[in-house]
């Protein structure tokens, strides 16, 4: 069954670094999508990426935040100065277009903790 | 902004027994999706609804799309271990132009073998 694969799956940072987390999609999938999930706490839209542009955006992806599809496949997170409250599980979704675009299939997740 | 209410918050039951979670919010929803997420996973899609009335069943899973449209259950009969984690329901529902999508804060469940 097609899967949407995430890197790394867990990454301790100092607070001030960069870091980027990856994403592979499903192939055919054409919207793809960041999620949030602080520990214990519901899952929160980051923000929505449909041809070559975020489609929709959060509060909480502020200008500390960029999404990118450098290549034909990944689809990358970029938190240019982690804070601590950046600290948490990042999904990455994708689904395909239309009927199928309101199923997100989601990805394991990336932990990520800053120090 | 718009909200789910998604209930209970948690629950504790016995193997065996049945399980029933619903979300239900104000405004008028177009598609419902159930999620589940295991401890340390993603979200897994359990069931999706498109029609109000829809009535669909995933194994000893059951979800209907509220005849309202403001509303959703999902049910889990004869509860077995793995059944344990996070449920949460999700709705898409329109917005001017766009069709925003929106979580519940989840439901956990424990079940005592």
């Amino acid at each position: 069954e097609p899967e949407v694969t995430q890197t790394p799956s867990h990454q301790v940072t100092q607070m001030g670094q960069e870091v980027i987390l990856r994403c592979v999609p499903i192939s055919n999938h054409l919207y793809f999508y960041w999620y949030r999930q602080i520990l214990g706490q519901k899952v929160e839209f980051l923000v929505s990426f449909y041809n070559n542009e975020i489609s929709e955006k959060s509060e909480i992806f502020d200008d500390q935040f960029s999404v990118e599809r450098p290549d034909g496949s990944n689809f990358t997170l970029k938190i240019r100065s982690t804070k601590l409250e950046d600290s948490a599980m990042y999904f990455c979704a994708s689904s395909s277009q239309g009927y199928g675009a309101n199923v997100l299939t989601f990805g394991a997740g990336s932990r990520l903790t800053v120090l | 902004g718009q909200q789910l209410n998604q209930s209970p918050q948690s629950m504790f039951i016995q193997e065996g027994e049945d399980v029933s979670m619903n979300c239900t919010s104000s405004s008028i929803f177009n598609t419902w999706l159930w999620y589940k997420q295991d401890p340390g996973e993603g979200p897994v899609l359990l069931i999706a609804l498109y029609k109000a009335g829809e009535l669909t069943s995933n194994g000893r899973l059951t979800a209907q799309f509220g005849i309202t449209r403001k509303d959703s259950f999902l049910n889990i009969s004869a509860s077995i271990p793995s059944d344990v984690g996070i449920y949460f329901c999700a709705g898409y529902y329109n917005a001017g132009n766009n069709r925003k999508l929106i979580w519940g804060l989840g439901t956990s469940l424990a079940v005592n073998p």
